[in-house]
């Protein structure tokens, strides 16, 4: 089974704080993906990797920056953590193009 | 405008009956398509692939009418088990993947 794993399930920072979420999957997938999930909003991307070291911004970059060094892994580093981005953040990762993407289990961040 | 839209709902229905989603996406270079069912406080997880000629897992039937740019799923005979949130997935040449806000259902004893 393909397993895509986040650092923590439950996150409380502080505003101003530099945050890091860490998502890991142990499939060798292509494709790894970060989103935020808010009521009414559904699923928005925030930026994705086709590949290591590259990067794609999605709808929602802002306030927010990726690192790819290792196929495996896919980070998500919110560089000024502000109120406005408490959220739950979702990692998921795709073999390709064309395949189904698989999640990890979510970080509910809350920043105060 | 959302490159992938779904009528948020809610659907509420009686056990047993039949209820069917619709979902539109606006960019033409798409690549694949899902649905998705994402439980209260669970990740979205697959549901089912959606294929050209339309494809059918038990009581679930997925179509897509790349012409008009929409994809539905049918599900018959509702269980309980079936209240969910229902997410369209759209994947595209350029390796993005979009998601819909989804649809929530509700089955009803």
């Amino acid at each position: 089974d393909v397993k895509v794993t986040q650092s923590s399930r439950y996150l409380v920072k502080r505003t101003g704080e530099k945050v890091f979420l860490e998502c890991v999957q142990d499939m060798d997938h292509e494709n790894m993906f970060w989103y935020r999930q808010d009521p009414g909003l559904g699923l928005r991307l925030i930026y994705f990797s086709y590949d290591v070291k590259m990067k794609e911004k999605g709808d929602i970059p802002e306030g927010y920056s990726v690192s790819r060094e290792k196929k495996e892994r896919f980070s998500l580093i919110l560089e000024s953590a502000s109120t406005n981005q408490t959220s739950m953040y979702l990692c998921a990762s795709a073999r390709d193009r064309v395949t189904e993407a698989f999640f990890g289990q979510g970080t509910r961040l809350t920043v105060v | 405008r959302k490159e992938v839209e779904q009528d948020p709902g809610p659907f509420n229905v009686p056990e047993g009956a039949t209820v069917a989603f619709n979902c539109t996406y606006s960019n033409s270079a798409s690549q694949s398509f899902f649905w998705y069912r994402q439980d209260c406080r669970k990740e979205p997880k697959l549901l089912m692939s959606v294929y050209s000629s339309g494809n059918e897992d038990g009581r679930f039937t997925a179509q897509l009418n790349r012409a008009s740019q929409y994809i539905s799923l049918l599900i018959r005979d509702s269980k309980l088990s079936d209240s969910a949130t229902y997410l369209c997935v759209v994947k595209y040449e350029n390796n993005d993947m979009r998601f819909g806000a989804g649809t929530r259902l509700t089955v009803k004893p």
